[in-house]
């Protein structure tokens, strides 16, 4: 089965420090997406960050960004200026296109706790 | 733009019970994914409908069935439930091949 594998169950940082999430993953496709959700207790799954594998250049959405190693299969997430909102657990997903079925492969998530 | 509804948001179900939860998928999607997140875990892939039709399908047994109706909302049904079933069911909406994905806020299953 083809998997994604966040090392991390848990990771804290401190208000306004850095902090880097790790994910890796295995794929038999050329071209994919990669994704970074938050998960805060409301439930809701809220997409953080998108990088499409085709792309050589790594993502970034404000605070936010990627450092996508398409070779070695990594993609961690950055997080700069942490802030107290960004508590919440961290999922790292790969799209499958199998065909025309698009789903989403999730890791097991990353627990972020933000001291302050 | 509305977003993703799920509803109800909690349930609890004896085992053996069936269940059918809701989803209405936000505007201009036509594509519904369902997932079943376990206590710890990350989501796992239940299936997939687009235009009505069963479009994918993960590694669930066949009493997982579902429904999508013209306006694109959605419905898992879940017959003969087990205490495993005890999960938050997490609904997505998209536009298929556009690689977005909008979810809802779940429906948390007891089963008991």
């Amino acid at each position: 089965a083809q998997t994604v594998t966040q090392s991390q169950p848990e990771m804290s940082v401190q208000e306004a420090e850095t902090v880097t999430l790790s994910c890796t993953y295995d794929t038999s496709e050329s071209d994919y997406y990669l994704f970074w959700y938050k998960q805060p207790p409301s439930r809701q799954m809220i997409l953080v960050i998108r990088q499409e594998a085709y792309k050589q250049q790594n993502a970034t959405e404000n605070r936010f960004s990627v450092n996508f190693q398409k070779a070695a299969k990594s993609f961690s997430l950055k997080i700069s200026d942490s802030q107290l909102g960004d508590a919440a657990m961290y999922f790292c997903a790969r799209e499958n296109s199998g065909g025309s079925n698009y789903k989403l492969t999730f890791g097991k998530g990353t627990l972020l706790t933000v001291n302050p | 733009e509305t977003g993703v509804t799920q509803s109800p948001t909690h349930l609890i179900k004896t085992r053996g019970q069936q269940v059918t939860l809701r989803c209405s998928s936000q505007s201009g999607h036509n594509t519904v994914s369902w997932y079943q997140q376990a206590l710890g875990q990350g989501p796992q892939f239940i299936f997939q409908y687009y235009r009505e039709e069963e479009n994918g399908r993960g590694n669930f047994p066949p009493r997982f069935s579902g429904l999508q109706f013209p306006n694109y909302s959605s419905e898992l049904n879940v017959n003969a439930l087990e205490l495993d079933d005890s999960a938050l069911y997490l609904c997505a909406s998209s536009l298929l091949s556009h690689h977005g994905y909008t979810f809802g806020s779940g429906t948390r299953l007891t089963v008991v």
